[in-house]
């Protein structure tokens, strides 16, 4: 089975700090992505990437930076981090080659910024 | 990407057929239609896709419209652990980002 794994389910910071999230596939996907999810507007696109040292913006990536040093791991990063980055954030992962959009999520990590 | 209408809620006995329709009217000649679910507290998780033909898995069916237009996700025999949001999205097939909308939330109740 897949396997996509988050570093935290729970996360509480204060503002201004600098805050990882880490994701890791052991499956070998190319492409890896971060979500964050709020109530009433769904699942947003932050960042993505198809292979190693390669990152794309998604819709919403103002106050965030991603890294993808290999490729089993794709970390988000909130340089300093706000209330209003408070969420839930996911990743997920999928196949290149097959050119299909079955993405693979984690269980998510729940952020709060206070 | 295509647009999808989808209702809000929908409720299912235990037991039987969920049927959870999807509007995609402006969908292209080369878009998949693609559902997944979220259960309360996890990840969305990949059900089924398909671009012309009915598609049937071990999860659900998918049934799209000649004029592929429309689509329904059947869960045969629904059962407690279906209660999820359940989102249908539209794509071309390329291994990339994917648009989610606000889904069905569809309680299956005993």
């Amino acid at each position: 089975d897949v396997k996509v794994t988050q570093s935290s389910r729970y996360l509480v910071k204060r503002t201004g700090e600098k805050v990882f999230l880490e994701c890791v596939q052991d499956m070998d996907h190319e492409n890896m992505f971060w979500y964050r999810q709020d109530p009433g507007l769904g699942l947003r696109l932050i960042y993505f990437s198809y292979d190693v040292k390669m990152k794309e913006k998604g819709d919403i990536p103002e106050g965030y930076s991603v890294s993808r040093e290999k490729k089993e791991r794709f970390s988000l990063i909130l340089e300093s981090a706000s209330t209003n980055q408070t969420s839930m954030y996911l990743c997920a992962s999928s196949l290149k080659a097959s050119g299909r959009n079955e993405q693979y999520f984690g269980p998510g990590t729940r952020l709060t910024v206070t | 990407d295509a647009k999808t209408t989808q209702p809000t809620s929908m409720d299912c006995a235990e037991g039987r057929a969920a049927n959870l329709p999807c509007n995609h009217s402006t969908i292209s000649g080369n878009e998949y239609v693609y559902w997944y679910r979220q259960i309360h507290s996890q990840g969305p998780q990949y059900i089924i896709h398909g671009l012309k033909n009915n598609e049937t898995n071990e999860m659900a069916s998918l049934i799209i419209t000649e004029d592929r237009k429309s689509s329904t996700l059947i869960l045969p025999h629904a059962t407690l652990r279906d209660t999820a949001v359940y989102y249908c999205i539209v794509r071309v097939n390329q291994g990339g980002k994917l648009i989610f909308g606000q889904g069905t939330e569809l309680s299956v109740k005993p």
